[in-house]
């Protein structure tokens, strides 16, 4: 069946740091990708998504480029804040059916000043 | 707008006891997902409504949970003779599903900490 894997965390990094959080996936057609944000306290948010191949998703200074020869959703960000510090989660969504997201395991990002 | 809502928020609970798990989505959206987040087992889809029926049921982890929506809004998800392994986070998200359109965003509720002693 369809899969997300990212990588494990915690991720800790220094404010103004560059981001970078690993996400591969496998489906067996062509889904939508998305990155959700949890941070502490709160339920998901989507962060942003792409629905097609070499679509860029973009927000709040995070991008994640929709990458089906490697089949690869990474998330990026020039210079994280502090206030990023959360959850983050990988998903994909196959646009056929009933169109159930599939999420990866999620990666905490721990953020000091 | 108003967000999707769930409730309660905490539930602690005795081995063995039933327990109901309420949601309400974006008024509207008549797409509703039930999934749960636990320690070890990241985030699983547990069942998806449309309208009032259920069309996928295909992450219930066992007879022992059903879930049921009404008048296309408000969702109970039931839990019977809870098991220390039910202990994790359920949330509920909506989306809009116009009709033709593939693409629609899911949105999460707050979700409710089950807790089974």
């Amino acid at each position: 069946g369809d899969s997300v894997t990212q990588m494990e965390g915690p991720v800790t990094l220094s404010e103004e740091a560059f981001l970078t959080i690993n996400c591969t996936y496998t489906a067996t057609g062509y889904p939508s990708l998305f990155w959700y944000v949890q941070y502490p306290g709160e339920g998901l948010q989507l962060l942003l998504k792409a629905t097609k191949a070499d679509d860029k998703g973009s927000n709040k200074g995070f991008e994640a480029t929709y990458r089906k020869e490697t089949t690869s959703f990474h998330l990026e960000k020039g210079s994280v804040q502090v206030s990023d510090s959360a959850v983050y989660f990988c998903a994909l969504r196959e646009n056929t059916g009933f169109q159930k997201l599939v999420f990866g395991t999620g990666t905490r990002l721990l953020v000091s000043p | 707008g108003a967000g999707v809502s769930q409730s309660p928020s905490n539930k602690v609970t005795e081995k063995g006891k039933d327990v109901e798990l309420r949601c309400d989505p974006i008024s509207g959206h008549t797409a509703l997902y039930w999934y749960r987040q636990s320690l070890g087992q990241g985030l699983e889809f547990l069942i998806y409504f449309q309208g009032n029926s259920a069309p996928d049921k295909s992450g219930l982890p066992s007879d022992r949970f059903s879930a049921e929506r009404t008048g296309g809004s408000v969702s109970t998800l039931t839990i019977q003779r809870t098991q220390q392994e039910d202990s994790a986070v359920y949330l509920c998200a909506s989306s809009p599903r116009v009709a033709g359109a593939v693409k629609d965003t899911q949105y999460f509720g707050p979700g409710t900490r089950l807790t089974v002693l």
